[in-house]
């Protein structure tokens, strides 16, 4: 079945430090690739996506390619900030079934000044 | 704009008393609606999901019930919790027919079973 394995966390990183969340997937089919972000007692936000075989997603900093000869949608950022500190999840969704969304278990990102 | 809405926003409750937690989307028709339960330090795990009213699929089978009266209402029930019922509880939707898929979130319910 649809699956999506993430890096283990927390990862802790020092401000202004290159920051990388492995993402894998396993799907039949083109599925869309996701990245959300949860602060600390909040709801998720969707933080970027792509929809195709190397599309690039990007917002705020981060971005992410998607890989289909690796199946792999790895969360880059240059430079973080305390603020970036947040729970990070990959996401997919197959593009012909909007009914279920399948989360990685999340990797905590805590940033040191 | 849309807007999704939880509440309560935290909740205490006993063991084997019973659970409402209750989530509202403004400015869409006919999403779909979903309900995810996040157990602390874990990922989120997909509890019910509904395509319209009254029309609900469960993912994992417990003690927790889903019901959809109104097209922009989703309601999660229990008539006796567990403490393992424990965690946190978002709502999400994404438009039906979407291209993209993407779901967006509420703010969350803490429930706390003690």
């Amino acid at each position: 079945g649809d699956s999506v394995t993430q890096m283990e966390g927390p990862v802790t990183l020092s401000e202004e430090a290159f920051l990388t969340i492995n993402c894998t997937y396993t799907a039949t089919g083109y599925p869309s690739l996701f990245w959300y972000v949860q602060y600390p007692g909040e709801g998720l936000q969707l933080l970027l996506k792509a929809t195709k075989a190397d599309d690039k997603g990007s917002n705020k900093g981060f971005e992410a390619t998607y890989r289909k000869e690796t199946t792999s949608f790895h969360l880059e950022k240059g430079s973080v900030q305390v603020s970036d500190s947040a729970v990070y999840f990959c996401a997919l969704i197959r593009t012909y079934n909007f009914n279920k969304f399948y989360f990685g278990s999340g990797t905590k990102l805590n940033v040191k000044p | 704009s849309q807007t999704i809405h939880q509440w309560p926003a935290t909740l205490v409750q006993p063991v084997g008393s019973p659970l409402s937690l209750e989530c509202t989307v403004e400015g869409t028709s006919n999403p779909n609606l979903y309900w995810y339960r996040q157990a602390a330090g874990r990922g989120l795990q997909l509890l019910f999901y509904s395509v319209g009213i009254g029309q609900i699929s469960s993912e994992v089978p417990q003690n927790l019930s889903a019901s959809r009266p109104q097209d922009r209402q989703f309601i999660l029930s229990s008539k006796k919790l567990l403490l393992s019922d424990s965690g946190f509880y978002l709502c999400a939707w994404n438009p039906m027919g979407g291209l993209t898929g993407e779901q967006y979130f509420g703010p969350g319910t803490r429930l706390t079973v003690t």
